[in-house]
């Protein structure tokens, strides 16, 4: 069965710092990885998405993640963090023709 | 606006109650995912429609039901509610069945909060 572990709940990032997001995922083949981003009262908006070629995918909003097929890994990176991306954020992983597994997301806490 | 509707945003009733939850589509997209996001347990799967027919099961609880009509909006019937299904319910679409064109796209959500 997939699985994804974000092993942070919590993250606090001083605004114009960098960051990174890590996410770690249990998947039997080639994954499709997804990272997406819940602000207050909202719904999941998707980040960025990862199918196959290369691994370093860039998204939305200056965000990029990087696949790492040894490590099992696919972690969120931004260089310079925005108040306005204190947000909640998840991966999620899934073969490409089912149901996504999300983990159980990283809040991202900004501060001045 | 995403383009996926759930009405009503918020819901409030009493235990032992019976809500149905709507979800309209993004336009184009056959696939309907229902997930319940809890604080404990985060983004857990319910079920999954693809063009009117059940795809997937997750973590649905027996008292808990959907479908999806011809018109491809989606109806998740939760019934004799308890405190713990007290819960942001979350519907998401696809074009096709699974996230492989793209992803899913979401739904701001129902709150649902049992009393």
């Amino acid at each position: 069965a997939q699985s994804v572990t974000q092993p942070d709940i919590h993250i606090t990032v001083s605004e114009g710092a960098s960051l990174e997001l890590r996410c770690n995922y249990s998947y039997g083949a080639t994954p499709y990885l997804f990272w997406y981003v819940q602000s207050p009262g909202q719904g999941l908006q998707l980040l960025l998405k990862y199918f196959s070629g290369d691994t370093l995918v860039q998204g939305i909003k200056g965000f990029e993640a990087e696949f790492k097929r040894s490590q099992s890994s696919f972690n969120l990176r931004k260089p310079s963090v925005h108040w306005s991306d204190a947000a909640e954020y998840f991966c999620a992983v899934g073969p490409g023709y089912s149901t996504l597994t999300f983990g159980k997301g990283t809040m991202l806490l900004v501060s001045p | 606006d995403s383009g996926v509707t759930q009405t009503p945003k918020h819901l409030i009733t009493a235990t032992g109650q019976r809500v149905t939850l709507r979800c309209s589509p993004r336009s184009g997209d056959l696939s309907v995912y229902w997930y319940q996001q809890s604080l404990d347990q985060g983004l857990q799967f319910l079920i999954q429609y693809y063009n009117g027919e059940e795809r997937a099961k997750g973590n649905i609880l027996e008292r808990f039901s959907a479908q999806q009509f011809p018109d491809l909006h989606s109806e998740l019937n939760l019934s004799s509610l308890e405190l713990g299904d007290s819960a942001l319910y979350f519907c998401a679409s696809s074009v096709v069945e699974g996230a492989a064109l793209g992803g899913y796209t979401f739904g701001s959500g129902t709150r649902l909060t049992v009393v």
